[in-house]
């Protein structure tokens, strides 16, 4: 199975920050990785797929960059509603794996 | 609106069996593949199954593969966990999302609030 690991797992940050966090696949997953965000008691929601690309109606600051084993997702501005758990996920094969998760706090 | 409501969750014993079923309305159910999630208690996500437009196939986590069943019904718009053999550790919320297909790249658009179970004696 391909691991994914996040980093950090936990970040603390102000409202208007610029946020990074890194997902390292265990091999190349080309652009085949997608990033979610969840929220306690919350559905998870889809934020950026194939690496880079944002998801009809998700906020501008948010975006995605990286290709085979190194991927970020980074917010521009970091707002009161962007508190939450940060999950990347590879979608090269199956079985599907996600990271362990990064918990944004503000 | 596009929505995914599942249910069936519940209290259950260790080896006990729980079938979870999820409604999907606001689209056209059988255009798109499905999949099972869940999240234990202060874990992360763990992907569970998914299972192609037709039902024909269905893939498996190792975790789950010879006790848990995928299964659906494309005149009802219902997709179904079937889960047996039930451990302690399988205590989570268990979320059905749809799987939203980009070039060869599947990724879950639409997720369900989740269902909890609880495996304990």
């Amino acid at each position: 199975d391909i691991q994914m690991t996040q980093s950090p797992s936990t970040l603390s940050a102000s409202v208007g920050d610029r946020v990074t966090i890194t997902c390292r696949a265990s091999q190349s997953i080309s652009k085949s990785l997608n990033w979610y965000q969840h929220k306690p008691a919350k559905a998870p929601k889809v934020l950026i797929y194939a690496a880079s690309n944002l998801q009809s109606g998700v906020p501008s600051r948010f975006s995605g960059s990286g290709s085979g084993t190194d991927f970020t997702l980074t917010i521009s501005s970091l707002q009161p509603d962007d508190s939450a758990t940060y999950y990347c996920q590879q979608g090269y094969v199956t079985p599907v794996t996600f990271g362990g998760g990064t918990k944004v706090e503000i | 609106q596009l929505q995914l409501v599942e249910s069936g969750g519940g209290l259950v014993k260790p080896g006990g069996t729980l079938r979870l079923s999820c409604a999907a309305s606001g689209f056209t159910f059988d255009d798109y593949y499905m999949t099972w999630i869940r999240q234990a208690p202060g874990k992360g996500l763990e992907w569970l199954c998914q299972i192609t437009s037709s039902g024909k196939t269905q893939y498996y986590a190792e975790s789950v593969k010879g006790r848990f069943t995928i299964s659906r019904d494309n005149a009802k718009s219902l997709l179904y966990l079937q889960m047996n053999s039930l451990g302690v550790e399988e205590t989570a919320i268990y979320y059905c999302a749809r799987l939203q297909k980009y070039q060869l790249l599947l990724y879950m658009d639409v997720w369900g609030k989740g269902t909890t179970v609880t495996v304990s004696s």
